[in-house]
């Protein structure tokens, strides 16, 4: 129940194309879903989050789409570029215990070509 | 650059032997996490304290442990190293227990040969 499904693991696009980034949960305790970006040789950075109580939020080309009731949420990057390209976790929050515990997706590898 | 600082960067070390990942968080975190990252099972949650105290296991191994130190920084110690527990292990820490944002630093690599 704690798991976070990420799909696809691996996704090319054009230039200025569209990125869609899906993930799906079971725990319905989650209650904050982070994304984070990943380049080669560093760590995960937060890119964007959202709470389950709004259905979008937008950042910049950055855009979580959230559906509370199919328990889904995704990441749309608009005009991708090639800078854009790493590797993408989608994680969902909740408070077990005493603390805030974070699980993540499997990853998506992102390739934006030129 | 996130702020949490990891030694060493890269690490080789053979089958059975015992190392020591060094983590200091940023400036006023209280939490540290530690996440072991290996290709075929991603971001794996290993342990988490808050100021000094245990608060949340994860994935961690028996042969495996960590604590925080009054100073804050943290150590993640593995023991009897297999083959298996070559993977990229990264520190992360936020301000409180809550951990709604968390910082990751960039990682150590291990690898068990």
């Amino acid at each position: 129940q704690q798991q976070v499904k990420q799909s696809p693991q691996s996704l090319i696009v054009q230039k200025g194309g569209i990125s869609i980034i899906n993930c799906a949960y079971e725990n319905t305790a989650f209650d904050y879903f982070p994304w984070y970006q990943q380049f080669p040789g560093k760590g995960p950075a937060l890119l964007i989050a959202i709470r389950p109580d709004v259905s979008e939020k937008k950042e910049g080309r950055f855009t979580i789409s959230f559906n509370k009731s199919a328990k889904q949420f995704s990441l749309h990057i608009m005009d991708s570029q090639p800078g854009d390209s790493a590797t993408y976790f989608c994680a969902a929050s909740t408070f077990s215990g005493s603390a805030r515990q974070l699980t993540f997706g499997s990853g998506t590898q992102l390739t934006v070509l030129p | 650059d996130s702020g949490v600082t990891q030694t060493p960067k890269h690490l080789i070390t053979a089958t059975g032997q015992r190392v020591t990942l060094r983590c200091s968080p940023r400036s006023g975190d209280l939490s540290v996490y530690w996440y072991q990252q290996s290709l075929d099972q991603g971001l794996q949650f290993l342990i988490h304290y808050y100021n000094g105290e245990e608060r949340a296991k994860g994935n961690i191994l028996e042969r495996f442990s960590a604590q925080q130190f009054p100073d804050l920084h943290s150590e993640l110690n593995l023991s009897s190293l297999e083959l298996g527990d070559s993977a990229l292990y990264f520190c992360a820490s936020s301000v409180d227990r809550n951990g709604n944002t968390i910082y990751f630093g960039e990682g150590s690599w291990l690898t068990v040969v």
